[in-house]
This record gives C-alpha cells, structure tokens and sequence, in this order.
C-alpha cells in the first residue's frame, strides 16, 4: 500500500520567514495530494491541494509543488503569521479518478511561527 | 459546501461497554465513509472504509469485531467501540465522499474524543 513520509516532524520559524514541509510517496499510482492545516482537538482543514497533471499550484500565501519522478510534494507557505502555527499533513489518494480510494496521511509537521 | 455532522464530540465511558459514534452528511450522499483514529500527537490512521450497504473493509490490525461500522444509508455511518478498554481512548475521526458530485473532495467530521475509565 501507500507509505507517505513527511518532513521534519518539527518547525520553528520567525513572523515573517517562509516555512517549507516536504514528503514523499510510494505508490506512483496516487494522483491526488492535498494539504492539511489541524488545530489541537479539531478536525483537518484542507488548505491546499494539487492533481497529478499539475506540477504547481498557489493560493495566496500557501503554494504546492509536485515532482512526480522523484514522488515528492512540498508546501510553502511564505510569510508566515502567528496564526499559521499548527500541526501540518501532507496525504495522498489514488482518489482524482473517483472511487473511494483512502487517503494516506504524512506523519505530521508542528509548525511554530515565534514573535 | 459539503458538511459532515460528527457526534458526540466528547464522550466518556466505563471499561467494558460500548460507545457509538454517528457521521451524518447534511447536503450530500456519502457514497464513501472512511474512519480514523488519531492518537495525541500522531498522525491519522485509518481503520476501515465503509461504501453504503456494503460491508466495510478493515485495515490490518484492526480488529473488525470490536470497532463494528454500519454505512446502511448515503447519509449516516455509525462506529461502534464494543467492549472498550482504556488502550481505546482516542481521537476518532470520519470521512466521507461524495464522489463526482463534490469534487472528489474528502469532508470530515469534527471528531470525536473518546475516554475509557
């Protein structure tokens, strides 16, 4: 099955910097990677996604980029704010030709944005 | 947009009985239903995926008699710990798609955090 790993586990950056969270895929096969924002005790937030026919895609202040030889996807968030701290998944799903394939979670990245 | 109506949120129980937790979608058949439990400070692990009507497919090492999902309509899933114990407690989470008709988006729930005492 899908195996996705995510990178790093932790991140501290200052107001203002530009945070970057990288993972990986196993399944060439998965073609839909969307980006999770979670607040402690509350439910994923999709901030981002991208479709494997697409190798970037950006939404204000939040970007994705796709390599599909090398399997790995990236987030970029620039400018940070304080409200940006929370932890960050990376997934993956065979799902954009429909069906109800299953997402596989990345591990996870705390982001902390410091004053 | 899509909404997925997780209850209870908060749910505390004895050793040995059983908690049921419902996922209704509001405006959309949910032909799909994933559940997730999501230990403190882990990532989501999906359990099983339920498709309406049929019987749900298990991840391995999870124990398909103990943690019982019925999908029998497009707008309710139900989870049902049996027999819990306090290795249970958790974050239990669920997702539905709709399919074509919302994008193939994937709308979860606002979870649910389970204590066993």
């Amino acid at each position: 099955g899908e195996n996705v790993e995510q990178h790093p586990s932790t991140l501290s950056v200052q107001e203002g910097d530009s945070a970057v969270i990288k993972c990986t895929y196993s399944d060439s096969a998965s073609n839909y990677f969307p980006w999770y924002k979670q607040e402690l005790g509350k439910r994923p937030q999709l901030i981002i996604d991208i479709r494997s026919n697409v190798g970037e895609k950006k939404d204000q202040r939040i970007a994705v980029t796709l390599n599909k030889t090398a399997k790995h996807f990236s987030l970029h968030i620039t400018e940070t704010q304080p409200e940006d701290s929370a932890v960050y998944f990376c997934a993956a799903s065979k799902g954009f030709t429909g069906g109800g394939n299953k997402l596989t979670f990345g591990t996870g990245t705390q982001l902390k944005v410091e004053l | 947009g899509a909404v997925v109506s997780q209850h209870p949120s908060r749910v505390i129980c004895k050793s040995g009985t059983s908690v049921k937790i419902e996922c209704r979608s509001l405006d959309f058949q949910a032909t799909t239903m994933f559940w997730y439990r999501q230990f403190p400070k882990q990532s989501l692990m999906l359990m099983a995926t339920s498709n309406e009507g049929s019987k749900a497919t298990y991840e391995q090492g999870v124990e398909k008699d103990k943690f019982l999902i019925n999908h029998a309509s497009l707008t309710l899933s139900t989870l049902t710990v049996t027999s819990a114990h306090p290795e249970d407690s958790s974050f239990y989470i669920c997702s539905a798609r709709g399919g074509t008709a919302v994008g193939y988006g994937y709308t979860f729930g606002s979870g649910t955090r389970l204590t066993v005492v």
